[in-house]
């Protein structure tokens, strides 16, 4: 069980990062995915629910969406303090636990 | 303003027990709209769910932990515990309390800073 992300993602500053998230009709197509952003150091934070929902206070550059077992995140005009590690999660209805990808490192050049 | 602490000890021997606590502040451990859950992370590696505990007593396990896993709150400390027992070295880790929000419907929206704890004889 287990979420799939790809280990690392590398965009030029102020382009746009798409990072992938693949589950199955259990999980990610069950019920949808969160995005969570981590810097080095620090504890992990809400970027998006349930595929396209942002908490209070993210930025519109953050956008989430899903496509059958597939969901991503798309950031916009990418910034210095966008690299990070990104992980997605989803509610995994067999196991009745969430479940996260391995994460993406996403590096801004 | 919502803080979640954990707290317990850094260092634990191999066949052990550990505990840990998360003390809540601008929530409430026995709110109908939260529950609050475990996640780990080896240094360097990703995410792992723990487990969830909500007031009424319901709890979620990750199967390949439950065996080894017990979690509690105690409301009039407003806080929330973590038992692992039969520790190995592969149960070194960073690991975060965090709460689950109907607001945000019920994904992990808060996470505390994080408690590392490290298995060595």
């Amino acid at each position: 069980a287990g979420l799939t992300q790809p280990p690392s993602v590398s965009k030029d500053l102020r382009q746009t990062a798409t990072l992938t998230c693949t589950g199955t009709s259990s999980d990610v197509g069950y019920q949808g995915a969160a995005w969570l952003q981590q810097h080095q150091g620090h504890p992990p934070k809400l970027l998006s629910y349930r595929n396209h929902n942002r908490p209070s206070g993210i930025s519109e550059r953050f956008s989430a969406s899903r496509s059958g077992n597939t969901a991503s995140l798309t950031i916009t005009g990418l910034q210095p303090e966008d690299e990070a590690d990104y992980y997605c999660s989803a509610w995994d209805s067999s196991l009745s636990a969430w479940v996260f990808g391995g994460g993406t490192k996403l590096t801004v050049l | 303003q919502l803080q979640l602490q954990e707290s317990g000890p850094g260092l634990v021997k191999p066949s052990e027990t550990l505990s840990l606590t998360c003390t809540v502040s601008g929530d409430s451990v026995t709110s109908s709209d939260s529950y609050w859950g475990w996640i780990r992370q080896p240094p360097g590696k990703g995410l792992e769910y723990i487990g969830s505990v909500y007031y009424s007593g319901f709890t979620y396990y990750n199967p390949s932990l439950e065996s080894r896993v017990t979690l509690s709150i105690d409301a009039s400390k407003n806080q929330f515990s973590l038992g692992l027992t039969s520790l190995t070295a592969a149960d070194t880790a960073i690991y975060y309390c965090a709460r689950g929000s109907e607001g945000t419907e019920y994904y992990f929206d808060f996470w505390g800073q994080g408690s590392l704890v490290t298995v060595s004889s």
